[in-house]
């Protein structure tokens, strides 16, 4: 079973700012939470990766909750090109894999 | 950020033949790469973990000695894909674990086509 659930699709208009929310309940200690971004028959581009409260690159901001039982990737002012879908994924403890949940379609408007 | 290349990134065979995927990190060693695979509007499926210089872990459900998992080196996992058959046909993508930090890097994908 997948380790984090997401909503399957979002809209949003360009040049506006998304938040897309991911929910991982049980994550363990040691796991990082990594953002990643895949267009149609691509791998999936990382975006950010964070373990705790906020991080922030030229691309993205996450916001990890003290409790870290749920994370926020946001993306501001989006534009047509980041129609995609986006993966929020925990590691495995010990293991290290990656079990892909169903993501989050992103679909992004004129 | 690090870089992931597969090769080659589309293979059309016939069925009954074999198919070897190559999966290498440009700029980093990973000890560990793992191979999913990804049917059109679905998300991706862990089919193995491969660790350099020793068996591969395969999940549930996918036979090992139909995809065959080779790691020789740090930079380099091959996924061999024998007696290929058209339900095989989908996209393979490998990625590899840099550390630290802990974070997975994926390839571009390859699209296998078997007729």
């Amino acid at each position: 079973l997948a380790k984090t659930t997401q909503p399957i699709s979002m809209d949003s208009y360009e040049g506006q700012e998304v938040n897309i929310t991911c929910s991982h309940n049980n994550i363990a200690t040691n796991d990082y939470i990594t953002w990643y971004q895949q267009f149609p028959s691509q791998g999936p581009r990382f975006i950010i990766q964070g373990y705790k409260t906020k991080v922030t690159n030229e691309v993205a901001s996450l916001f990890i909750p003290a409790d870290r039982k749920s994370s926020t990737l946001s993306l501001p002012r989006v534009s047509l090109s980041d129609t995609a879908v986006y993966y929020c994924l925990v590691g495995e403890s010990g293991t290290y894999k990656y079990i892909f949940g169903t993501g989050t379609r992103l679909k992004v408007l004129a | 950020g690090a870089v992931v290349s597969q090769h080659p990134s589309r293979v059309i065979c016939k069925s009954g033949t074999s198919v070897k995927i190559e999966c290498r990190s440009l700029d980093f060693q990973a000890t560990t790469m793992f191979w999913y695979r990804q049917f059109p509007k679905q998300s991706l499926m862990l089919m193995a973990t491969s660790n350099e210089g020793s068996k591969a872990t395969y999940e549930q459900g996918v036979e090992k000695d139909k995809f065959l998992i080779n790691h020789a080196s740090l930079t380099l996992s091959t996924l061999t894909v024998t007696s290929a058959h058209p339900e095989d046909s989908s996209f393979y993508i490998c990625s590899a674990r840099d550390y630290p930090p802990d974070t997975q890097y994926f390839g571009p994908g390859t699209r296998l086509t078997v007729l």
